[in-house]
């Protein structure tokens, strides 16, 4: 059967200070895979996918950045953090082979920005 | 743009009562349709997947699809306290000549408290 990780669980971060997230899929070979961000209350919101090493796509300008090393991980980042970027970040995947989409999710990281 | 409008909630319904969960979504190529729950402080867990005109049922849920309306419903019957979370309606980008790479788009959300 199929995992996804992710840590850290919970990150507390100084304005202006890197972040480095990372997400690992368990179980499967050439997934797709997401980064989302859900703000308190809010929906979610995909800011990168990759459908192979290396090929990253991003949906939303920001001061993130995304990168994908190895087939089954997938790493979030950023420079200088601001107090915007506090927020659940979660990790999916789907089956890169499939027509159907389904996306599962990894367990998150709520980052908060001080 | 392609949109995802979730019935506005919260919604409070009854132990043993039916929830009914709405979603419209505007681009009418989509193919795939999703429910997923998502309980406080958690991820959300994928807990409904439909692709057909028509009902799937799955124990006490049933996603009803309806293309021709645009239109996507999730049932719950035979409601429960542990039913109590946030129901996130989630749709396919559509093919267009090419492959959407797994992409979805999210509602906001709808509420549901099931009150003992």
């Amino acid at each position: 059967s199929q995992t996804i990780h992710q840590w850290p669980a919970t990150l507390v971060q100084p304005v202006g200070s890197p972040l480095s997230l990372e997400c690992t899929v368990e179980g499967t070979s050439n997934p797709n895979l997401y980064w989302y961000r859900q703000a308190a209350g809010r929906g979610l919101q995909l800011l990168f996918y990759s459908v192979g090493i290396g090929q990253i796509s991003s949906e939303v300008p920001q001061n993130l950045s995304a990168s994908r090393p190895q087939d089954r991980q997938f790493i979030l980042s950023s420079k200088k953090l601001l107090l915007s970027d506090s927020g659940f970040y979660l990790c999916a995947w789907s089956r890169g082979s499939s027509s159907y989409n389904e996306q599962f999710f990894g367990p998150g990281t709520r980052l908060t920005v001080l | 743009q392609k949109e995802v409008e979730q019935n506005s909630g919260p919604l409070s319904v009854p132990e043993g009562a039916i929830a009914s969960l709405n979603c419209t979504y505007s681009d009418r190529g989509s193919q795939s349709f999703f429910w997923y729950r998502q309980y406080s402080g958690k991820s959300p867990e994928l807990i409904m997947s439909i692709y057909s005109n028509g009902d799937k049922e799955d124990g006490r849920f049933t996603a009803q699809l309806n293309k021709a309306s645009q239109y996507v419903s999730l049932l719950i019957r035979d409601s429960q306290p542990s039913d109590s979370a946030t129901y996130l309606c989630a749709v396919d980008a559509p093919f267009a000549g090419g492959t959407s790479y797994g992409k979805l788009t999210f509602g906001q959300g709808t509420i549901l408290t099931v009150h003992p």
